[in-house]
């Protein structure tokens, strides 16, 4: 079946930088997609990577191996604000998307 | 800028009862995407339509009907709706399909209870 993993909930502090894993089992592969999405709000697109290696975006930063089925996303200089859930979604073969169940990330002072 | 807007926001049915949602977008986008997001689960396509005038099923259609008649806006009909059927939806749209890596615009989400 196709798979998408990504850790529950994180905790990190304001200024810090953290990393949100995600893994990914899918029937071929087009392309890997983050998203943040806020408590009772839409999903916002973050970033997309299709090619192996790092694209940043200011604080944001997506990483991708396709050999490992590995993605991250790197958040540095964290602000109160970046409190969200981070969605990351994989396009298989078929170009369907496959949606994780989101990483929930909790910004203390 | 209104993006995507859905209506309604909140809304409470019983066993049984129909209801339609709406989805309008003002981005003059030919792709257009219904989904549910439940706890603990990403978020699954319903249906989905690639121009005015089509429709296609997505990974979880059954119980859902849709209709785009036009090119701005999308319906989602519960014909009959289920507990099951108690979920958050979002619709989508994007420019350029999913397939050249259509960035994806959402509204923000229509809270359904079926008691």
């Amino acid at each position: 079946g196709q798979n998408i993993d990504q850790p529950t909930e994180m905790t990190a502090t304001e200024g810090a930088i953290v990393q949100i894993n995600c893994t990914y089992q899918t029937s071929g592969f087009n392309g890997l997609f983050w998203y943040q999405q806020h408590a009772g709000e839409a999903p916002t697109f973050l970033s997309y990577n299709v090619l192996d290696g790092l694209e940043e975006k200011g604080r944001f930063s997506s990483f991708l191996s396709r050999s490992k089925g590995y993605s991250y996303l790197l958040l540095k200089e964290l602000q109160m604000k970046d409190s969200a859930s981070y969605l990351c979604a994989c396009m298989d073969s078929n170009y369907q998307l496959i949606w994780g169940a989101g990483t929930k990330l909790i910004i203390k002072p | 800028n209104a993006g995507v807007t859905q209506t309604p926001k909140f809304r409470v049915l019983k066993t049984g009862q129909s209801m339609t949602l709406l989805c309008a977008q003002d981005m003059n986008h030919e792709y257009m995407y219904w989904y549910r997001q439940d706890p603990g689960m990403g978020l699954r396509l319903i249906h989905y339509s690639v121009g005015e005038g089509t429709t296609a099923k997505g990974e979880v259609p059954d119980g859902y009907n849709v209709s785009r008649l036009k090119k701005q806006n999308f319906l989602l009909g519960l014909e009959s709706a289920a507990p099951s059927q108690t979920s958050v939806y979002f619709c989508a749209s994007s420019y350029t399909p999913i397939d050249s890596a259509g960035e994806l615009f959402f509204g923000e989400g229509s809270r359904l209870t079926v008691l």
